[in-house]
């Protein structure tokens, strides 16, 4: 069974560009995540999908971030415009979801951003 | 809200020494309870859990128990390998069969295992 895919693994860019990130979860999945993990630190989530609808962004900094799941499987995420403090690994993660949920999120391996 | 603090690392054991990673929680109602492990190289994968107090939950050799009564939930292993250092998450999800169920995650744990 594929895992989540995540791309690109690595990205440089200066602040102020933008960024973009793919993620693609494991086929019929119902949920997506996207998590924020700055060095030295647990991830942070920044937006949960159930199916293409947003069950939870409330940690989602909505002037520079956005994110889009529109068929409800892969999923986009955009930096811009970027500052220093986005440099983190960006992991995606993807479960059953809804009654299905058993609480287990399998994780992509991560985009590493730096912004200098 | 909801958070997880757990032990800072690195931590540094030989091979065959007993393993205790603490985990303490603060959260509403009744958390299921998380540890996942991230080996290097490779993305953060389950594991074991927890869904209820006294619940254990084990694999690979670790365990750890639910403990309401303390909010903790510390991994043990009684004999570790050179194959387990990672860094370690203790996480909590307040998943209910729908909704908002993202995981809450610690800081993680540096693990390494000297031969």
């Amino acid at each position: 069974e594929a895992g989540v895919a995540q791309s690109p693994r690595y990205k440089i860019i200066e602040k102020r560009q933008s960024v973009a990130f793919w993620c693609n979860p494991i086929s019929g999945h119902a949920t997506l995540y996207w998590y924020q993990q700055i060095l030295g630190q647990g991830p942070k989530l920044l937006i949960q999908f159930q199916n293409n609808g947003v069950v939870d962004d409330s940690q989602l900094p909505k002037d520079r971030f956005s994110a889009e799941r529109l068929k409800g499987v892969d999923s986009t995420l955009k930096i811009q415009p970027a500052k220093l403090e986005d440099s983190a690994v960006y992991l995606c993660a993807s479960s059953l979801g809804g009654l299905y949920n058993t609480g287990e999120l399998f994780f992509g391996e991560g985009s590493r951003l730096t912004v200098l | 809200g909801d958070s997880v603090t757990q032990m800072e690392g690195p931590v540094t054991l030989s091979e065959e020494a007993f393993l205790t990673i603490n985990c303490t929680y603060t959260a509403t109602g009744y958390p299921s309870l998380f540890w996942y492990v991230q080996y290097p190289g490779e993305g953060l994968q389950l594991l074991l859990k927890a869904t209820k107090a006294d619940d254990k939950g084990s694999n690979k050799g670790f365990e750890a128990t639910y403990r309401k009564e303390t909010t903790s939930f510390h991994l043990e292993k009684g004999s570790v390998q050179v194959s387990d250092s990672a860094v370690y998450f203790c996480a909590l999800s307040q998943y209910s069969g729908g909704g908002a169920d993202g995981l809450t995650f610690g800081k993680g744990t540096h693990l390494i295992i000297q031969p």
